[in-house]
């Protein structure tokens, strides 16, 4: 059984720099097709996707938000780690990871996590 | 910033049938296939449909999916109101390189 659950500050201030924890469990990440993405949604708003990275290092960003973010992995602990810089209120939102099987479908997601950024 | 777009709102009253339509392009669902996501309130998002017509073990078949060029449907037969929620579709983008969401649909059971 696949889960997924995120982990990260609750309230991060403008400017700052949000670092967000995706653990899983149920598959390997070292294992060829298998993939973590990311997803936020702003409250009353819709899913939104940042990025994702693959099995082989394969990463892809949000072409909107590329240069504030960045995500990496570490097989052995399975995790993965979402930075997003220079936060902004407008990036309040609940953060979802999720599990990407076959061709880019997010087959399992995590609880998420809510972010709020204010002062 | 959605590029697939949703119609923002759909109804109908137990049994009936209701369809959600998502209209995207010739780099997305023109070229890729499609996947459609089930949001019940306060909840994360569940995978409803794969592969534009493909449902996940333990997805009832009252859901279906469509396509046809670049525009999918998701249909709901004998509406029930445990699906009352938000129903998104979900493609990866070419151009974009990167996935998209659409805007969403709200499906109320009157």
């Amino acid at each position: 059984q696949i889960t997924l659950k995120e982990s990260g500050p609750t309230l991060v201030k403008p400017t700052q720099t949000l670092t967000l924890t995706c653990t899983f469990s149920g598959f390997s990440l070292s294992t060829s097709g298998m993939g973590v993405g990311w997803i936020r949604q702003p409250p009353g708003e819709a899913l939104e996707w940042l990025a994702l990275i693959y099995w082989d290092d394969d990463k892809r960003y949000s072409p909107s938000l590329k240069s504030r973010l960045t995500i990496t992995k570490d097989t052995s602990k399975n995790k993965v780690v979402l930075t997003v810089t220079t936060m902004d209120p407008v990036d309040t939102a609940t953060y979802y990871c999720v599990h990407l099987s076959g061709t880019h479908v997010m087959d399992v997601w995590g609880q998420g996590t809510t972010v709020t950024v204010s002062s | 910033q959605s590029v697939l777009t949703q119609p923002p709102s759909a109804s109908g009253t137990p049994g009936q049938r209701v369809t959600i339509s998502c209209s995207g392009s010739r780099s997305n669902i023109g070229s890729n296939s499609v996947n459609w996501y089930q949001q019940l309130p306060g909840t994360a998002p569940k995978l409803l449909i794969y592969s534009n017509s493909l449902r996940p073990s333990g997805v009832p078949d009252r859901f279906s999916g469509s396509k046809s060029g670049t525009s999918v449907s998701l249909a709901i037969s004998g509406l029930q109101s445990e699906d009352e929620a938000d129903y998104y579709c979900a493609a990866w983008d070419d151009s974009l390189n990167g996935y998209v969401f659409g805007t969403g649909t709200k499906v109320t059971v009157l």
